[in-house]
């Protein structure tokens, strides 16, 4: 398995500022995702995170908006950018691994965020 | 390219009756299929999944799911539940050779009432 924790847990942020949530794992891994979801919404993919590559984002995601870093393989973070009311979601961060061949995919507490 | 249709949004049920959730899904390729739950205020939980061999599945919490080829199903069943299984059940679906995309249904509330 693999223990996730996220920073912060929540927070309320006015309106064209930016917020970076932190993502960090127990365990080295090889690729780790960043999902939105949205009130009353199922999670949509943003983008994947490899370490020492270009996170690759998903249609209708873009860099500019969610810029990614990930400088090991156990941390990456997300930034939302120049946020407005539409970005107040739940952000969660996952990571795959694949125990004795078996894939599974492990996400953590997320980040619910409020744009006001 | 994967969809998931979870057939009902809320399901309300009494303590110690026989559940069932519906998931079902459409892909072009192979597939693997999850159930996940979510807790008030807390993030995902992997409860089972289905990549190959025997299709019936069993998970964590009593829970159990069917993989059905010819239907595209993956309908999720506890015999007898319990107050505390009230959450939201998310199916999940990811083509093999992408398995880090998961594709997401809209989820399932259980309410479990005494």
């Amino acid at each position: 398995s693999a223990v996730i924790s996220q920073k912060p847990s929540r927070d309320i942020c006015q309106r064209g500022t930016s917020l970076t949530i932190q993502c960090q794992v127990d365990s080295q891994v090889t690729m780790m995702f960043w999902y939105r979801q949205q009130p009353g919404q199922s999670l949509t993919l943003i983008a994947t995170a490899n370490q020492g590559s270009e996170a690759t984002y998903e249609s209708g995601f873009v860099i500019d908006k969610f810029p990614i870093s990930r400088p090991n393989l156990t941390f990456s973070t997300l930034t939302v950018s120049n946020m407005s009311p539409e970005d107040s979601s739940i952000y969660l961060c996952s990571v795959e691994k694949v125990p004795g061949g078996a894939y599974e995919q492990y996400f953590g507490p997320g980040t619910r965020l409020t744009v006001t | 390219a994967q969809s998931v249709t979870q057939l009902d949004s809320q399901v309300p049920v009494f303590e110690e009756a026989p559940v069932e959730l519906r998931c079902n899904y459409s892909s072009s390729v192979s597939v693997y299929l999850f159930w996940y739950v979510q807790y008030p205020n807390q993030g995902l939980q992997l409860l089972l999944k289905y990549l190959s061999g025997s299709t019936l599945v069993k998970g964590i919490n009593g829970f159990e799911a069917e993989f059905n080829k010819s239907q595209t199903s993956f309908h999720l069943r506890k015999p007898s539940v319990h107050i505390s299984d009230t959450a939201e059940y998310f199916c999940a679906v990811s083509g093999r050779g992408s398995q880090g995309n998961l594709i997401f249904g809209k989820g399932t509330k259980l309410s479990v009432k005494p």
